[in-house]
């Protein structure tokens, strides 16, 4: 069955430092997204892409994130400047375009901000 | 404001058992209601996906109900298994595809 696959599994970082998560979607999917989940919490919408350009995104995703999709295959999240309340999982989906059926999530990348 | 609403927040059953999980939601507009199980440390996978036409979905031992007059969806577990503890999230998909999780319900099954 295909996945979604996320790395690295798990990343430790400083504070203020630059942290980039890569995601590799479903090949024939056509929509994208991150979100996260603070231990402990729901998980919670971050952004969503389309087109090469962002569909949406939530209040989360301030002037500190950003999303690319670099070549055909990868989906990335940039942190730019990480803070401690970053530290969370983050996980990837994808969808193909019609209906919901194929919303797929990957495994998560858990990211710890020291 | 969307939100989604689960209840018990966690439940403790004996393997063989039944449960009932609840949701509630209030997110406008509907696109889909969802219950995925999430093992601890890792991603989402879906159980069910209903429409608002859709009033039961089985899958296997899991059978979803929703409501979309009153916004209320449940997950009924039937003989339970060891392996069903995890977290039941109730998930409720907007038009533009987002989802918007509820917090889910901690099921832990005793042998």
């Amino acid at each position: 069955e295909p996945e979604v696959t996320q790395t690295p599994s798990h990343q430790v970082t400083q504070m203020g430092q630059e942290v980039i998560l890569r995601c590799v979607p479903i090949s024939n999917h056509l929509y994208f997204y991150w979100y996260r989940q603070i231990l402990g919490q729901k998980v919670e919408f971050l952004v969503s892409f389309y087109n090469n350009e962002i569909s949406e995104k939530s209040e989360i995703f301030d002037d500190q994130f950003s999303v690319e999709r670099p070549d055909g295959s990868n989906f990335t999240l940039k942190i730019r400047s990480t803070k401690l309340e970053d530290s969370a999982m983050y996980f990837c989906a994808s969808r193909a375009g019609q209906g919901f059926a194929g919303y797929t999530f990957g495994s998560g990348t858990r990211l710890t901000v020291v | 404001k969307n939100q989604v609403e689960q209840s018990p927040q966690s439940l403790i059953i004996l393997e063989g058992k039944n449960c009932t999980l609840q949701c509630n939601y209030t997110v406008s507009p509907f696109s889909n209601l969802r219950w995925y199980k999430q093992d601890t440390g890792r991603g989402p996978v879906s159980l069910t996906i209903m429409t608002f036409s859709e009033n039961t979905k089985s899958n296997g031992r899991y059978t979803a109900t929703l409501d979309a007059d009153t916004k209320q969806s449940s997950l009924h577990i039937t003989a339970s298994q060891l392996s069903d503890s995890a977290s039941y999230i109730c998930v409720v998909a907007g038009s533009q595809g987002n989802l918007i999780f509820g917090k889910g319900t901690k099921l832990s099954v005793k042998p």
